[in-house]
């Protein structure tokens, strides 16, 4: 049951130009959203995160959107920039009697951005 | 650099045989997660480990099993290995206490078995 869904495994876009990377979940009782990036023979990064209260977060180059009625979520980045050719990972967790709870992931979009 | 260290970095082994893959949360972590991502998959959540207990279960099989030292170190014992068993397995921790927290990964251990 896969809870947390990317359904491209992969994007190409120009250098320049806006990548948007898409991620649906079917678990209601999930509240907090995040965007991982990998590199090959790297762990995955945290990159940004957008809590449920939210339906935007910003940080430089990179916005989350959420659309919780939809159950979906979005990463834009502009403008797109060949470093950030990575896999992205979309993960989402449950906030579950005051602790720290387990990220549940898609399967990752590979992003590749080209000149 | 996480803060998140996991030993050895690559490890090649036989069908039949036993490992023990090592992780060091980051400093004050005491939530240590561990991770396989197969091929190019996603990454699938093994087991969580908190302040040494286990605190959340996902799937992992019989023959896997993970411990939490005293010191929050852990340890990820996989037995007797299937040429399937083949992976990249990924430690991360979490800070405790505050409700929306990140995991750190650690670089991963990739294990080959041949």
């Amino acid at each position: 049951d896969q809870q947390v869904k990317q359904n491209s495994p992969s994007l190409s876009v120009q250098e320049g130009r806006i990548s948007i990377l898409n991620c649906d979940y079917t678990n209601s009782m999930f509240d907090y959203f995040l965007w991982y990036k990998k590199y090959p023979a790297e762990g995955p990064t945290f990159l940004i995160s957008i809590s449920s209260i939210k339906d935007k977060n910003e940080d430089g180059r990179f916005t989350v959107f959420l659309n919780k009625s939809a159950k979906h979520l979005s990463l834009h980045i502009v403008p797109s920039q060949p470093g950030d050719s990575a896999v992205y990972f979309c993960a989402a967790s449950a906030w579950n009697t005051g602790t720290a709870s387990k990220l549940t992931f898609g399967t990752g979009t590979r992003l590749q951005v080209t000149l | 650099d996480s803060g998140v260290t996991q030993t050895p970095k690559h490890l090649i082994t036989a069908t039949g045989q036993r490992v023990t893959l090592r992780c060091s949360p980051r400093s004050g972590d005491l939530s240590v997660y561990w991770y396989q991502q197969s091929l190019d998959q996603g990454l699938q959540f093994l087991i969580q480990y908190y302040n040494g207990e286990e605190r959340a279960k996902g799937n992992i099989l019989e023959r896997f099993s993970a411990q939490q030292f005293p010191d929050l170190h852990s340890e990820l014992n996989l037995s007797s290995l299937e040429l399937g068993d083949s992976a990249l397995y990924f430690c991360a921790s979490s800070e405790e206490g505050r409700r929306n927290t990140e995991a750190f990964f650690g670089q991963g251990t990739r294990l080959t078995v041949v």
